[in-house]
């Protein structure tokens, strides 16, 4: 079975700093990822995807990921967080499988602190 | 906007109760899915549907079972409540177009007495 490993739990920021998020997959094949996000005592959002095409996605709120296929990794990025990115953060993936079936496989999640 | 909404924000609920948990979607979306969130565990998904009065078991279905008689309704039943089930409850739905693109509920919040 496929699995999704974030690596960082908790990261706490201070505000301007720069952010990186680590995504993993076990997958092989071919893949659409995701980075949803949960801000505090609201539902789960999509930020951003990734389903071919420019490795490098664009999502809401200055976020970015970089899809780099021989690292089996999504990571997520913003170069200057905000007191408002305070949120837990998760990768998705959706390994692309014949026959239907296809389902996501979310990772543990980050909890991000950002501090003023 | 999507919308999924779940009947209730916070449930408590006695040992070996049933328990029914309902999730509405206004999007006609075709896919529609159940998930528990406990914390550094992340969401593991328990049964998904694709279509009514279809449905498939996720990797932790085990104590839980699943109703799914309208395309835009789909309920997560507990038929025998443990303190084990204690957690938050997550709705999704999903098009087959936007492909595996999910939307979110608020969740639900089961307590277990």
């Amino acid at each position: 079975a496929q699995s999704v490993s974030q690596h960082n739990h908790h990261v706490i920021l201070s505000e301007a700093a720069s952010l990186e998020l680590g995504c993993n997959y076990s997958y092989g094949g071919t893949v659409n990822l995701f980075w949803y996000v949960q801000y505090p005592g609201q539902h789960l959002q999509l930020l951003l995807k990734y389903f071919s095409g420019d490795p490098l996605v664009k999502g809401i709120k200055g976020f970015e990921a970089e899809f780099i296929k021989s690292k089996f990794s999504f990571n997520l990025r913003k170069p200057s967080v905000q007191w408002s990115d305070t949120a837990e953060y998760f990768c998705a993936v959706n390994p692309i499988l014949t026959g239907g079936g296809n389902k996501l496989t979310f990772g543990t999640g980050t909890q991000l602190k950002v501090e003023l | 906007d999507v919308k999924v909404t779940q009947s209730s924000r916070y449930l408590v609920k006695r040992t070996g109760e049933k328990v029914f948990l309902e999730c509405v979607q206004d999007m006609d979306h075709e896919n529609m899915f159940w998930y528990r969130q406990d914390p550094g565990l992340g969401l593991r998904l328990i049964y998904f549907s694709y279509d009514v009065k279809m449905k498939e078991k996720g990797d932790i279905p085990e104590g839980y079972s699943v109703s799914r008689e309208k395309k835009e309704r789909f309920s997560l039943i507990l038929e025998s409540a443990s303190t084990n089930q204690t957690s938050m409850y997550l709705c999704a739905s999903s098009s087959q177009a936007r492909y595996n693109e999910q939307f979110f509920g608020p969740g639900t919040r089961l307590t277990v007495l």
